[in-house]
């Protein structure tokens, strides 16, 4: 399978940009996205990049892929109180199963 | 259609009882996804259908654990003689195998089990 390694806790202040990073060991993973996970709220999908890309901009967000390093970021710019929830990167190899990380848990202090 | 949907929401039980679960995928989704996420970690695959076969099943379901998707649209999730270590939250998944959408996953808001 895929390890997936995300560091634990950010602590950012508001309008502050947050990078949250996330590491993994399998370099055949075509599909990588970034999840936000609020209190007692299902997994939301905030953004996805494939393998062919080395970064995708959505309004706030900035996805950023280094192949070669394995390593993915989602940068969070203007970051806003709403924004504190635990996120979560993940890949996919083939589209049929999917590898989370640990979960990143954002604190954004107003 | 507003998303995917589980039910119950919350789940208490005994040791030993069975327990079943329901997921409703967002309508006309061919794929349908089952996880589990203990605390402090992220969703962990079980099992996901394509229409009512099952294709693939991780190592993590148990012989206890058994997932069905007769109609190709809601899905239910039974575990057998719970166990303590089956304490979780269990999260379903759709997602359409079309075109260039089959890739992004739509998550209900799980159902969290608690065996005492």
């Amino acid at each position: 399978g895929e390890d997936v390694e995300q560091s634990l806790f950010l602590s950012v202040r508001e309008g502050d940009s947050s990078v949250i990073n996330c590491t993994y060991t399998d370099s055949s993973s075509t599909y990588l996205y970034w999840y936000k996970q609020e209190p007692g709220a299902g997994l939301q999908l905030l953004t996805y990049i494939f393998s062919n890309m080395d970064m995708k901009q959505d309004q706030r967000l900035t996805v950023l892929l280094n192949k070669k390093d394995k390593h993915l970021s989602l940068r969070i710019a203007d970051t806003q109180t709403g924004d504190s929830a635990i996120y979560f990167c993940a890949l996919s190899p083939t589209g049929n199963q999917f590898y989370f990380g640990t979960g990143t848990s954002l604190t954004v202090i107003p | 259609d507003t998303g995917v949907s589980q039910d119950p929401r919350h789940k208490i039980t005994k040791r030993g009882q069975n327990v079943t679960f329901r997921c409703d995928p967002i309508s006309e989704h061919n794929r349908l996804y089952w996880y589990r996420q203990t605390l402090g970690q992220g969703p962990e695959f079980l099992t996901y259908f394509q229409n009512e076969a099952q294709l693939e099943k991780s190592r993590l379901l148990s012989d206890r654990f058994s997932a069905e998707r007769p109609k190709g649209s809601f899905s239910t999730l039974e575990i057998q003689r719970t166990e303590q270590g089956d304490s979780a939250m269990y999260l379903c998944a759709s997602s359409l195998l079309a075109g260039r959408s089959w890739y992004t996953q739509y998550f209900g808001p799980g159902t969290r089990l608690t065996v005492l």
